[in-house]
């Protein structure tokens, strides 16, 4: 069963403060990585997509991915409050043909 | 540009009713895929397709069918609902070129359902 973790939360940072997201997955093989947001009785909206080791900026994201490690990271910098929503990780695995979703950690920022 | 349509957005079924939730994509895409999200949790695949024709199980799809007779088009059919199928329904679609991954998935706005 390949599996993808992520710490649950809820993840509480300031305003203004980086945001950490952490997940890590079970299938070697696994070639394309992303990141969702997900509102509160809204559809998962793409945020990142992350293909090859190290870093990806985007704005105010970066997505980390390190295939050894077998460990994919979401950091948010400047969190606004706007940004509380829950955090979805989906792994590419079947040489693409599926994805697998994390359970999703849930932020929270505090003005 | 539509991207993912799903309908209905809501619903409140009967136990033992049936029906059919819509799902169509304008993007060309190859791969289509329907998902069940319950309360807190995170998405589970009941069924994906690769391409018009060709459809397979995902990991919870009792209770569940699908066909794909059209690149656009993947509807998931209830037969027999029953109360555990209350859940909130996504429909995804992806294109896939090959192996090896690839681009990430588009979804639609979801449909709600309660089986009463």
């Amino acid at each position: 069963q390949k599996e993808v973790e992520q710490n649950s939360g809820p993840l509480s940072v300031p305003e203004g403060a980086i945001a950490s997201l952490n997940c890590t997955y079970s299938d070697r093989g696994s070639q394309s990585f992303f990141w969702y947001r997900q509102y509160s009785g809204k559809s998962p909206e793409l945020i990142m997509s992350i293909y090859s080791n190290g870093d990806k900026e985007d704005g105010r994201f970066t997505a980390q991915l390190n295939k050894a490690s077998q460990y994919v990271s979401l950091l948010i910098r400047d969190s606004q409050p706007s940004d509380s929503a829950t955090y979805l990780c989906a792994v590419n695995i079947n040489y693409g043909q599926n994805f697998v979703f994390g359970p999703g950690t849930r932020l929270s920022v505090l003005p | 540009n539509a991207g993912v349509t799903q309908t209905p957005k809501f619903r409140i079924l009967k136990i033992g009713q049936s029906m059919t939730l819509q799902c169509a994509q304008d993007m060309n895409h190859n791969y289509m895929y329907w998902y069940r999200q319950d309360p807190g949790m995170g998405l589970k695949l009941i069924y994906y397709s690769v391409g018009a024709g060709i459809t397979d199980k995902g990991e919870v799809p009792n209770g569940y069918n699908v066909s794909r007779s059209t690149t656009e088009d993947f509807p998931l059919r209830l037969e027999l609902a029953a109360p555990s199928q209350t859940s909130v329904y996504f429909c995804a679609s992806s294109y896939i070129k090959g192996q090896g991954g690839g681009q990430p998935q588009h979804f639609g706005d979801g449909t709600r359902l309660s089986i009463l």
